[in-house]
């Protein structure tokens, strides 16, 4: 993989669902894997950086895992609410710790009532 | 309050004619980036710094110019803007790689 891939594109789901979230990178050279949330009209705000592989973060009902031999995380969202609806995007930092942050193009979820 | 200031939040001009988006930031981070977002591509890296006087190129940096002269500020220039210049960007700062990123609120540029 050379570019970061997120699936799906977008996401539906009712409101108590859980649902998960892909973000796929390149396994080389990894320094860090960011996690964000981007709601609507607003800017994209931090969620989780991880660096260790098999890292787990969780903020409420929010978690990510990071798996950096294989290239993934995933994003686990525990009984979605209406204010989870966002677009969610994973970056890469994957030339050292340089600035260079790559973003994959988001998973937009929309979670109704 | 810690934040990333861009100005102006919205932006019309004409093709060719020389602009200047300005950020700030007042959390003494190394990191600076500038992003613009498009349908469907997403947040692309245009320029990024880690800092003072050290800037590098990201994935799209073709008509822009980026100068770190101050730790706090990281101008995005545009020379001679084009229509395939219209975009939303986004400017960001961080202590490192290991820091999440705080962005801006967003300048959103029309050229005609």
């Amino acid at each position: 993989i050379l570019n970061v891939e997120q699936s799906p594109q977008s996401l539906h789901v009712q409101e108590g669902d859980s649902t998960n979230f892909t973000c796929s990178f390149p396994s080389s050279n990894f320094y860090a894997l960011h996690w964000y949330r981007w709601e609507t009209a607003k800017s994209p705000e931090a969620l989780f950086v991880m660096t260790l592989n098999g890292d787990e973060k969780k903020k409420g009902r929010i978690s990510a895992t990071l798996n950096t031999k294989e290239g993934y995380s995933y994003l686990y969202i525990k009984g979605s609410q209406p204010e989870d609806s966002a677009t969610y995007l994973c970056a890469h930092y994957g030339s050292g710790n340089t600035g260079k942050l790559i973003f994959g193009q988001g998973t937009t979820l929309q979670v109704k009532p | 309050e810690a934040q990333v200031t861009q100005n102006p939040r919205y932006l019309i001009t004409v093709t060719g004619k020389k602009l200047t988006v300005t950020c700030s930031q007042n959390m003494n981070h190394e990191y600076m980036s500038w992003y613009r977002q498009d349908p469907g591509l997403g947040l692309r890296q245009i320029y990024y710094s880690m800092n003072v006087e050290v800037t590098d190129k990201g994935d799209v940096p073709e008509g822009y110019k980026v100068s770190r002269k101050e730790k706090r500020n990281f101008p995005l220039i545009l020379e001679s803007p084009s229509p395939n210049q219209t975009s939303l960007y986004f400017c960001a700062s961080s202590l490192g790689g290991v820091d999440g990123y705080t962005f801006g609120s967003g300048t959103r540029l029309t050229v005609v």
